[in-house]
């Protein structure tokens, strides 16, 4: 299995534009979660989703949303991008019980100029 | 709220020293914790749970309530032991999924 997967690696956006980033969970899984983690900072938690409902929103503006699709995929979308959503995004999956152990991404590096 | 503390943003111990890497949280309930290690270039990957009470790597952590502490720690360290550790905690009970809540991490060298 190769663990959960990611794309892109990185992405670099300008100052007001969308970005979409994806996720590939591990089979059999069928929760996934998305972190921020900004340089210096442990990761923060954004969402998770499990069998496409949001069980989980963290502290995070509106202009970031996520779906997860019938396969458990996930996508992250982020509107608007300002200059402080620079961060490595990470997305984690787990079987989807409560406090489950969390398997985690390479992320995507992403750069807002 | 829940928060995690790693108090230490850098740890340097010799090879064969022990090592203890702190953790503190705060949380009203009942949390279950984790420690994550990230290796250089590696993806963030668990190393041990309080529930599972596990020990990997020859690593060990104790969950102290009365202290809201659950300390990681090592009897020798190793040169492979070098890399980032994260103290997590994922609250249990009421509609929290499966949310983490991770410290800042302290980045642990051993030197040889």
């Amino acid at each position: 299995d190769a663990g959960v997967t990611q794309s892109p690696t990185h992405l670099i956006k300008t100052r007001g534009q969308h970005v979409t980033l994806r996720c590939s969970p591990i089979s059999g899984h069928k929760s996934v979660s998305w972190y921020q983690q900004v340089l210096g900072q442990g990761p923060q938690f954004i969402f998770q989703y499990y069998e496409k409902e949001e069980r989980g929103r963290g502290n995070f503006p509106d202009r970031f949303s996520a779906r997860q699709f019938p396969n458990y995929s996930s996508e992250l979308n982020v509107n608007a991008l300002l200059l402080g959503d620079s961060a490595l995004y990470l997305c984690a999956s787990s079987l989807g019980g409560t406090i489950e152990t969390q398997y985690f991404g390479p992320g995507t590096r992403l750069l807002v100029l | 709220a829940q928060r995690v503390t790693q108090p230490e943003k850098l740890l340097s111990v010799f090879k064969g020293a022990p090592v203890e890497l702190k953790c503190n949280y705060s949380y009203s309930g009942s949390p279950e914790l984790f420690w994550y290690v990230q290796y250089s270039r590696q993806r963030l990957q668990l190393l041990l749970r309080h529930i599972s009470r596990e020990s990997i790597k020859g690593f060990t952590a104790d969950l102290n309530k009365g202290e809201t502490s659950f300390h990681l720690k090592k009897p020798f360290a190793q040169e492979e032991d070098s890399a980032m550790y994260y103290c997590a905690l994922s609250p249990w009970g009421g509609n929290t999924g499966n949310q983490f809540y991770f410290g800042t991490g302290t980045s642990l060298t051993v030197i040889p």
